[in-house]
């Protein structure tokens, strides 16, 4: 079985602050993706990442996939109340999506 | 462009009732998933389908559980008889093949 661990679990940190999310797989995977998920809602693709040592930006979000494909970093600078959810990591193999059990993330103004 | 629909979007009922929880595909979407999310377990893909023919249903967790999806607009997950611990909220998503997956709002299921 396909496992993805992320860590931290929870994370509260101060407006401004630098944070980073790991996700860690024993397995290779095709792809990652990341989500983020609101309370009520389902969750939502940020980013795929597809090559080792990839590197994407969405604006304040970088994602980097590793070398061997299987394990990823998302890493927020100047967080903002507003990045305040849920952040998923996924990895993808033949149409199916394996979760990680997700970083709960907390940004206090 | 709709999303998909998922419905109910809460569901309270008492252990040993039937539950049937519902979902409407984007439309053009070839791919539908199950999923349940809880705090323990994660978000755990149960089943998923392509052109209505269930592919990889190895995630039910058991006889209990059962889902189906008569046409290309409509699926359903079927809870019969439920107990607590199906308590969970229950994600449907669509895709194209090879393509991102899109999410539902879920519902959120408890079994008293």
């Amino acid at each position: 079985t396909q496992l993805l661990e992320q860590s931290p679990q929870f994370l509260s940190i101060q407006e401004g602050e630098n944070l980073t999310v790991y996700c860690n797989s024993s397995s290779v995977f095709s792809s990652l993706q990341w989500y983020r998920q609101e309370p009520g809602e389902g969750p939502v693709l940020l980013v795929t990442v597809v090559t080792g040592g990839e590197v994407k930006k969405l604006k304040r979000l970088t994602f980097q996939f590793g070398d061997a494909r299987k394990d990823s970093s998302l890493h927020i600078t100047a967080a903002q109340p507003g990045d305040t959810g849920l952040y998923l990591c996924a990895g993808v193999g033949a149409q199916k999506l394996v979760f990680g059990q997700g970083t709960r993330l907390t940004i206090n103004p | 462009d709709a999303g998909v629909i998922q419905s109910p979007r809460h569901e309270v009922t008492e252990m040993g009732q039937e539950v049937t929880l519902r979902c409407k595909p984007i439309s053009g979407h070839d791919y539908l998933f199950w999923y349940r999310q809880t705090m323990m377990r994660g978000l755990e893909l149960l089943i998923y389908f392509n052109n209505n023919v269930p592919i990889d249903d190895s995630g039910m967790p058991e006889d209990r559980f059962s889902a189906k999806m008569p046409n290309a607009s409509f699926s359903t997950l079927k809870i019969q008889p439920s107990e607590p611990r199906d308590s969970a909220v229950y994600f449907c998503a669509s895709s194209l093949i090879n393509q991102p997956q899109h999410f539902g709002d879920g519902t959120r299921l408890s079994i008293l």
